[in-house]
This record gives structure tokens, sequence and C-alpha cells, in this order.
């Protein structure tokens, strides 16, 4: 019962350098979305996806791009790396429905420097 | 727009102690309420959830009550254990799809419960 499994869990990219943070699930979910985690900030938004095809920007899109090409991945892509972007990234998959719960995967720690 | 505030932490408690986390909302409309629990080096986990107004949300001994007449689901739970130790985080949803379909969460409350 895999769920949503996210690689890596550590990353440490130098400023300028560009990576994918990988996230898959299994469970079907038509609703993906990625969020960065920082101290004191909670859980913000970068973008999400409601389907295969279709992605939108959250609270804090830039410098972040993704793609939804099927329904299990959702790569999240950093195109020049910065020391803001230092932070805790977490993908997470929702099935349909106001009530449902979103299910989150373990979480990337990414160091810029 | 919609929002959620939720008490500051962090919080120390003895074990059985009682625990009130706070936790008001903004909305237009009428949102379902989550709960979600992380600990350490984990992602985060639903704990408990209330889909309208005067629903009670219980699991592992917690409980929020959805009060839509003071936009609030304050988390409660009568005797923590050690194991509670964690960061909590309260959080909306007013509908499925489109960006109404994103959870917005609060910041966040550590919880340490000492022996």
């Amino acid at each position: 019962n895999a769920g949503v499994t996210q690689t890596p869990k550590f990353q440490v990219l130098k400023t300028g350098q560009s990576m994918t943070l990988q996230c898959a699930q299994d469970m079907n979910h038509e609703y993906m979305s990625w969020y960065r985690q920082d101290p004191g900030m909670g859980l913000r938004l970068i973008h999400y996806s409601v389907g295969a095809g279709i992605t939108d920007q959250g609270e804090v899109p830039n410098g972040y791009n993704v793609s939804r090409s099927t329904t299990e991945d959702f790569p999240l892509r950093l195109l020049s790396a910065a020391p803001s972007q230092t932070s805790v990234y977490f993908c997470a998959s929702s099935p349909p429905g106001q009530g449902a719960e979103a299910f989150f995967g373990q979480g990337t720690r990414l160091t810029v420097v | 727009g919609n929002s959620v505030t939720q008490m500051e932490g962090p919080v120390t408690l003895s074990e059985e102690a009682f625990l009130t986390i706070n936790c008001t909302y903004t909305a237009t409309g009428y949102p379902s309420l989550f709960w979600y629990v992380q600990y350490p080096g984990e992602g985060l986990q639903l704990l408990l959830k209330a889909t309208k107004a005067d629903d009670k949300g219980s699991n592992k001994g917690f409980e929020a009550t959805y009060r839509k007449e003071t936009t609030s689901f304050h988390l409660e739970k009568g005797s923590v254990q050690v194991s509670d130790s964690a960061v909590y985080f309260c959080a909306l949803r007013m509908n499925y799809g489109g960006s109404q379909g994103n959870l917005i969460f609060g910041k966040g409350t550590k919880l340490s419960v000492k022996p």
C-alpha cells in the first residue's frame, strides 16, 4: 500500500542548479498538489492539478514548474534554485469530495547553498 | 479570502494533562474542517474532520466540534501522552474541484508532552 511516494527524501543544491522533485500516487486520485513547509509559516500551496493535463498556480508558484501527464505522477521542477527555496516540500493527493482526506508523502528536505 | 488561524506554540504539557488547541476560520461559505498531525520526520496525516456545522470529529481520544456560530474547530484531548508529541495543523477546504478544492492550513502548533 504505497500511497503517495516522494523522492528524494533529502537534497542539497547549489544556487542556480535545477532539479525535479518526484511525486507518485497509486490511489487513482484526480487531485494532486505541492506544498512547502517553512518554520512559522505552515504549509503554503505551490501548484496543484485537478487531473491529467490540468495544472494551476497556488499561493507561492514563482521559481517552480509542474506538469501532469498522467494521473499517477506530478513532478515539481525547480528551474534555477535559490536559497529562499530551502524548505521541506510535500506532495498530496485527494479523492473527490469536499470532506475527503488528503494523503501526504513523507516530504523532501531541500537545502540550497 | 479564506483563512485559518490557530494558536501559536510551542505548547508543553505534562503527561495526562488536558489539551486544547484553538482554531478559528474565515470562509465565504461552509467549508469542511480538518485537523492534521505531523510526527517528527514524517508527512501529515489526517487526525479528524467535520464536514458540517455541529459535527464532532474524533479519533485517538482527540475531539473537535464544528461551531459555525463562533467559526471555530478547537482540538481537545482529555489526557495527553508522550506519544502525542507532534505538530498539529488545522485546515479547511471549501469545495472539491478547482482552486476551491485546495486545503488551507493554519501555521501549526507544536505540542511537546513530558513524562
